[in-house]
């Protein structure tokens, strides 16, 4: 069964780094496209970036280059999401999807960052 | 970016009744759209892809239509556990974009 589990929540200050990732299994992980999600508290989905695992080619959404970074380590079948700096801002739920058919069929449970001081 | 409008911004229903949400794109996508069902607390799930195709597994209530920038999602009979909020998404280019949702509550 194809599954998409996301590493668990985290609590950051202002400034602090932060790497989240995404793991998958049973499926060719090398071969689907793997996007990533925001969904802030009590707001609707937004589309932030994607990723091709098999030659990391990569795309983001105008409102997210150059504030996140997505990577993927197709030894361990696992995407990232990763931040330099956080900002309050940030403080919202990362979702990961798998590509299938041009949507996203299979999500991950979700990921909660805080970020708080 | 392709911006996606979707109305009603929430909608409240008996069981039984027959639910149309309407989503339209700043320009055309051709069939290059999708339906999602979110309920509170947990990740969005796959109802319809390319305008149309229902995923496996879910109900035939629920049926997708259109093509260029106007879509429909229909749920034909509301259930109780059709509560949720539905969003479209729009895949015919990059970035991909989600409208902003509507809620279905059940009267």
């Amino acid at each position: 069964e194809v599954q998409v589990v996301q590493s668990g929540a985290e609590v950051k200050k202002p400034g602090e780094s932060l790497k989240i990732s995404c793991k998958a299994s049973a499926y060719s992980f090398t071969n689907y496209w793997i996007g990533w999600v925001r969904q802030m508290p009590g707001k609707g989905l937004e589309w932030m970036g994607i990723i091709y695992p098999g030659d990391s080619d990569t795309r983001y959404s105008p409102s997210f280059q150059g504030q996140v970074t997505i990577s993927a380590d197709k030894s361990i079948n696992t995407a990232y999401l990763q931040w330099r700096s956080l900002k309050a801002s940030d403080t919202a739920i990362y979702y990961c999807a798998r590509r299938m058919n041009d949507a996203f069929d299979f999500w991950g449970q979700g990921t909660m960052v805080t970020v708080s001081s | 970016d392709i911006q996606m409008t979707q109305s009603p911004s929430s909608v409240s229903a008996s069981v039984g009744d027959r639910v149309t949400i309407t989503c339209r794109a700043s320009q055309a996508i051709a069939s290059w759209l999708a339906w999602y069902q979110q309920k509170p607390g947990k990740a969005p799930k796959l109802l319809i892809y390319t305008a149309s195709n229902l995923e496996s597994g879910v109900p035939s209530r629920f049926s997708g239509s259109g093509s260029g920038t106007d879509f429909t999602l229909s749920i034909s009979s509301l259930q109780p556990e059709d509560s949720a909020t539905y969003y479209c998404q729009q895949s015919n280019s990059f970035p991909w974009t989600f409208g902003q949702g509507t809620k279905v509550e059940i009267k």
